[in-house]
């Protein structure tokens, strides 16, 4: 079975500009997750959606974030303008519905902003 | 004070050694609970799910102290390989799930 494929692994932009993650989670997943990790720190959820709705995205900084899943499937992530703070991994996972269920997440994407 | 906290470590610990890890929790409408591994550069993937009974797998037994708000981890006869990242993660009854900062284990031949 495919793993949730992330892409791009590696990105470097100088601050100020703008950047895009793409997340595909495993099929039949209707929970998909965006989270921030900072090294030395555990992931942070930015923004949970159920289908193609937002269920929380409480943690999202709004003025430069945003994420979407247009069709329920698959889904980007966008900064813009990127902050040095920004630099991070940005793990997408998926899970089927449920407060018990096992996530599982993508390869991540790190993001260096210079 | 953070929603969910862990001993950040690290823990070096010989091969053979037993090593336990707690995690506390604030929100007491918590419903479940895991521990996921981390490995360096590598993304967490699910170590064992806890609970309330408290679960053993192998080498590795999970417990919850709902009245105490925290989980535990236990490795007996430690090996290599288990050295890595551990991260407590609780959920809501809502689906929200929040990730501890995790414990760093080092196990040293």
């Amino acid at each position: 079975e495919a793993g949730v494929a992330q892409s791009p692994r590696y990105k470097i932009i100088e601050k100020r500009q703008s950047v895009a993650f793409w997340c595909n989670p495993i099929s039949g997943h209707a929970t998909l997750y965006w989270y921030q990790q900072i090294l030395g720190q555990g992931p942070k959820l930015l923004i949970q959606f159920q289908n193609n709705g937002v269920v929380d995205d409480s943690q999202l900084p709004k003025d430069r974030f945003s994420a979407e899943r247009l069709k329920g499937v698959d889904s980007t992530l966008k900064i813009q303008p990127a902050k040095l703070e920004d630099s991070a991994v940005y793990l997408c996972a998926s899970s089927l519905t449920g407060v018990n269920t096992e996530a599982f997440f993508g390869q991540g994407t790190r993001l260096t902003v210079v | 004070r953070k929603e969910v906290e862990q001993d950040p470590g690290p823990f070096n610990v010989p091969e053979g050694a037993t090593v336990a890890f707690n995690c506390t929790y604030s929100n007491s409408a918590s419903q479940s609970f895991f521990w996921y591994r981390q490995d360096c550069r590598k993304e967490p993937k699910l170590l064992m799910s806890v609970y309330s009974s408290g679960n053993e797998d192998g080498r590795f037994t999970a417990q919850l102290n709902r009245a105490s708000q925290y989980i535990s981890l236990l490795i007996r006869d430690s090996k290599l390989s288990d050295s890595a990242t551990y991260l407590c993660v609780v959920n809501t009854n809502a689906g929200k799930s929040t990730f501890g900062d995790g414990t760093t284990l080092t196990v040293k031949p």
